[in-house]
């Protein structure tokens, strides 16, 4: 049974700084990976998907990367806004038609 | 593009009582998802239609959760009798066909259920 894992919980940074967030998973037979942010009270926007045969994708200032092997996904951000701010979660889908299963998400707070 | 609608936002119940919510998915998007998430947790699945049809309600408590997609468009979510532990946000999603390869989830707003 796919677990999906994110480290950390929280993360308060100040504005201007590079961040990365982690997100493991335990098995590797994946078939793609999904980064999403969810706003409070709000509903989850996509961010970058990467399927199983890539190892990053790029939008803006954000990229993620995959390494199935170890399985672990991170997702760098680039000079962080205030706007930022929200809940980062991964969602991870299997190779046999499996849904979606999520991690529980990183909370970041970027501060002025 | 018009994106994924749920209605109501809020819900307050008291436990014992039914409530329903209801889902239109992007115009086009054969697929439908609902998911429950508990407040600090990711989204858990609790059904899956692929049209009208049901794909996956593996973890649908279906003593007291039912669901349907009629005419493979809008869905409809019922708890019946609802219980504290329901409490928590109801996010509908839609994809295009389901898993094709780079298909992106899209969510709506959710609707926020209490229940005392």
């Amino acid at each position: 049974k796919q677990e999906v894992t994110q480290i950390p919980a929280a993360l308060s940074v100040p504005e201007g700084e590079n961040l990365v967030l982690n997100c493991s998973f335990t098995d590797s037979a994946i078939y793609n990976l999904q980064w999403f942010r969810q706003d409070p009270g709000k509903g989850l926007t996509s961010l970058l998907l990467i399927q199983s045969s890539q190892r990053e994708q790029t939008s803006g200032r954000l990229n993620a990367s995959l390494d199935k092997s170890s399985g672990r996904s991170t997702l760098y951000i680039a000079a962080s806004q205030p706007g930022d701010s929200a809940t980062y979660l991964c969602a991870v889908r299997g190779n046999y038609g499996q849904n979606f299963v999520f991690g529980p998400g990183t909370r970041l707070s970027v501060l002025p | 593009e018009a994106g994924v609608a749920q209605s109501p936002r809020y819900k307050i119940i008291e436990k014992r009582q039914s409530v329903a919510f209801w889902c239109n998915p992007i115009s086009g998007h054969a697929t439908l998802y609902w998911y429950q998430q508990i407040l600090g947790q990711g989204p858990k699945l609790l059904i899956q239609f692929q049209n009208n049809g049901v794909v996956d309600d593996s973890q649908l408590p279906k003593d007291r959760f039912s669901a349907e997609r009629l005419k493979g468009v809008d869905s409809t979510l019922k708890i019946q009798p609802a219980k504290l532990e329901d409490s928590a946000v109801y996010l509908c999603a839609s994809s295009l066909t389901g898993g094709g390869v780079g298909e992106k989830l899209f969510f709506g707003s959710g609707t926020q259920l209490s229940v005392l």
